[in-house]
């Protein structure tokens, strides 16, 4: 199976700050990463697909980037909306494993 | 509108069984692989089981397999998780969560959640 791991596992920022997630994977996934946002007692909602693909509707303040086995998701300018949990998940091969999950708190 | 409705959730024994329905509406449900992903109290996502969109191939986690059923009824909509000699870890909340196509892509629809509590 492959391994998701993601840092940091706890995040502390303000509003409009920038702010980095790391996923790794433990072997070669290419492009097949999602990125999740999950909110306290909701079902999490993809954000971005195929590691760099912004899904209709999510505001552009987010954005991912990585190939391989390293990827990144940036949150550029902080809302207060966006405090949440993110999760990644590689979508290469069964099972779809999820990194797990970084909290995104207000400092 | 794309509606994923999960039912069935409740209070089980360990050892005992359960079946969760999800009720699917607002696209062509035979089109799309179907999956359960679930998350216990707390915790991280975790992926159970995927059923492609004609029912004839699946996939389990191993933490499930030989103990979860997963299975679709296209003419009513509707996937299904039957779980057998439950566990205290199967604790979670299922979620019903549709692929958005065939081959690689992500989950793109989910349900609301239907929670699972297995204790004495």
């Amino acid at each position: 199976d492959i391994q998701m791991t993601q840092s940091p596992s706890t995040l502390s920022a303000s509003v409009g700050d920038r702010v980095t997630i790391t996923c790794r994977a433990s072997q070669s996934i290419s492009r097949w990463l999602a990125w999740y946002q999950q909110k306290p007692g909701k079902a999490p909602k993809l954000l971005i697909s195929e590691a760099s693909s912004l899904r209709s509707g999510v505001p552009s303040r987010f954005s991912g980037s990585g190939f391989g086995t390293e990827f990144t998701l940036t949150i550029s300018g902080l809302q207060p909306d966006d405090f949440a949990t993110y999760y990644c998940q590689q979508c290469s091969s069964y099972p779809y494993t999820f990194g797990q999950g970084t909290k995104l708190e207000i400092k | 509108e794309v509606q994923l409705v999960e039912s069935g959730g409740t209070l089980v024994q360990p050892g005992g069984s359960l079946r969760l329905s999800c009720t699917a509406s607002g696209f062509t449900f035979s089109s799309y692989g179907m999956n359960w992903v679930r998350q216990a109290p707390g915790k991280g996502l975790e992926w159970v089981s995927i059923i492609s969109g004609s029912g004839d191939v699946t996939y389990y986690a191993d933490s499930v397999n030989g103990r979860f059923t997963i299975s679709r009824d296209n003419s009513k909509n509707t996937l299904f998780l039957q779980m057998n000699s439950l566990r205290a870890e199967d604790t979670a909340a299922y979620y019903c969560v549709r692929k958005e196509r065939v081959g690689v892509a992500p989950f793109d629809y989910w349900g609301q959640g239907t929670l699972v509590t297995v204790s004495s």
